[in-house]
């Protein structure tokens, strides 16, 4: 699979202000990149499908006004936090797809603790 | 959609004895179906997967079953170590390079 790098790894922010999470696909050009959120104990789930040069496909429920995602190129996709509240706080996580139908591994980041106080 | 349903979620074993973790998906269409190991403040680390080919899979002491019949699939750690101790999820892939679809997590405890 595609080395993937995240940063920050984790960052604490104050109520009201935004905050960018970026995903490098290293080695791999990746037309498209997901974003997932977990909050603790619980599970990865789905916000939204980060696309190269196109609109991201929003799940249902997230709010693309509040969750901007900016994929310029094919190595960068970036999430921002707009006007964040304690709520926001959670672990985010990218994961770029494998190459071609035929392929299977995906690749994590190593994830982004936000703590909005 | 897929759903995936991971059961159970929580277990602890003696050092030594094997832990299984079972999974269930619904699309009948799904493809490929991944284990991810994640400790704490990390990402998900792939440890083993299968594809719908396939019905058994086995990585030194970690093994996966796909039974596409019944659409459920486990995950078989033998000689369990304390360093094994972690919370597993199973996922599942509905086609192409669609994103995974996660279970709510196992959380591993091996006591030494």
């Amino acid at each position: 699979g595609a080395v993937v790098s995240q940063h920050p790894s984790r960052v604490i922010c104050k109520s009201g202000t935004s905050v960018k999470i970026e995903c490098r696909s290293l080695d791999f050009q990746a037309t498209t990149m997901f974003w997932y959120r977990q909050f603790p104990k619980q599970s990865l789930m789905l916000m939204a499908t980060s696309n190269e040069g196109s609109k991201a496909t929003y799940e249902q429920g997230v709010e693309k006004d509040k969750f901007l995602i900016n994929h310029a190129s094919l190595t960068l996709s970036t999430l921002t936090v707009t006007s964040a509240h304690p709520e926001d706080s959670s672990f985010y996580i990218c994961s770029v797809p494998p190459a071609g139908l035929n392929n299977y591994g995906y690749t994590f980041g190593s994830g982004t603790r936000l703590t909005v106080v | 959609g897929e759903n995936v349903e991971q059961h159970p979620s929580t277990l602890s074993v003696q050092e030594g004895d094997s832990a299984v973790i079972k999974c269930t998906y619904s699309d009948s269409a799904s493809n490929y179906f991944p284990w991810y190991k994640q400790e704490l403040g990390k990402g998900p680390q792939l440890i083993i997967d299968i594809r719908s080919n396939v019905g058994e899979k086995k990585d030194q002491r970690i093994a996966v079953t796909l039974n596409k019949t019944a659409k459920h699939f486990s995950l078989h750690i033998t000689e369990t170590q304390p360093e094994d101790s972690a919370v597993y999820f199973c996922a599942a892939r509905w086609r192409g390079n669609t994103p995974l679809v996660f279970g709510k997590g196992t959380r591993l405890s091996v006591i030494a």
